[in-house]
């Protein structure tokens, strides 16, 4: 298995852009995690689901910010208007059963 | 509710010598602890985990962790450090009680001397 795969690995926007990033989960996994990772406030769980339904969204920063799981080989996290705040490293991680696996990152930053 | 808190933000140690890194959780149930390494601009890697089997787990690159649940610890162990375990260290602990929520410490940074 190729792990988790995120795209892109590197973005550089400016601010007010709309920003999508992307996550492929390990088949077969039935949790996927949303984390971002700064200097300042380590690593912060966005948003995680389970069987494709968010479960708990309460880390998710503000209204900029969203995320789905159309179906349970594909998930985005979108950020619109984008901030020069939210740079960081946004991970995503899959789940079977108890561990999580983490993609590679991508790094964000706003302009 | 859980809750993970690593005691050191950073660690300090010389080629050849013992590794620590501490951490105590919380858990209002049985709960499944991990220890995950992050090198510099990586992703976060599986180092090893505890799921209620053996209570001292062995990991990848000589790195064990004893679970105590009388002290609601699982410290991290290296009996030699090697240059190359340089890098942040995240403990983890998953209560089991519904679904998969992780819940990770502050991490520790680990500084290897030559």
């Amino acid at each position: 298995d190729a792990g988790v795969i995120q795209s892109p690995r590197h973005e550089v926007t400016e601010m007010g852009q709309e920003v999508t990033l992307r996550c492929k989960p390990i088949s077969g996994h039935n949790s996927l995690f949303w984390y971002r990772q700064t200097m300042m406030r380590g690593l912060e769980l966005l948003i995680y689901f389970n069987n494709n339904v968010p479960i708990d969204d309460s880390g998710m920063p503000e209204d900029r910010f969203s995320a789905k799981m159309p179906n349970a080989s594909f998930s985005t996290l979108k950020i619109q208007p984008s901030e020069p705040r939210d740079s960081a490293v946004y991970f995503c991680a899959s789940s079977y059963s108890t561990e999580a696996f983490f993609g590679q990152g991508t790094r964000l930053t706003v302009v | 509710a859980q809750s993970v808190t690593q005691l050191d933000s950073h660690v300090s140690v010389s080629e050849g010598t013992p590794v620590l890194l501490r951490c105590n959780y919380s858990s209002s149930y049985s709960p499944s602890l991990f220890w995950y390494v992050q090198h510099p601009n990586k992703g976060l890697q599986l180092l090893l985990k505890y799921t209620s089997a053996a209570t001292l787990v062995k990991g990848i690159n000589g790195f064990e962790a004893e679970f105590k649940k009388s002290e609601t610890s699982f410290h991290l162990t290296k009996p030699s450090a090697h240059m190359s375990d340089a890098a942040e260290y995240f403990c983890v602990v998953n209560s089991n009680n519904a679904g998969n929520m992780l819940t990770f410490g502050g991490g520790t940074r680990l500084m290897v001397k030559p």
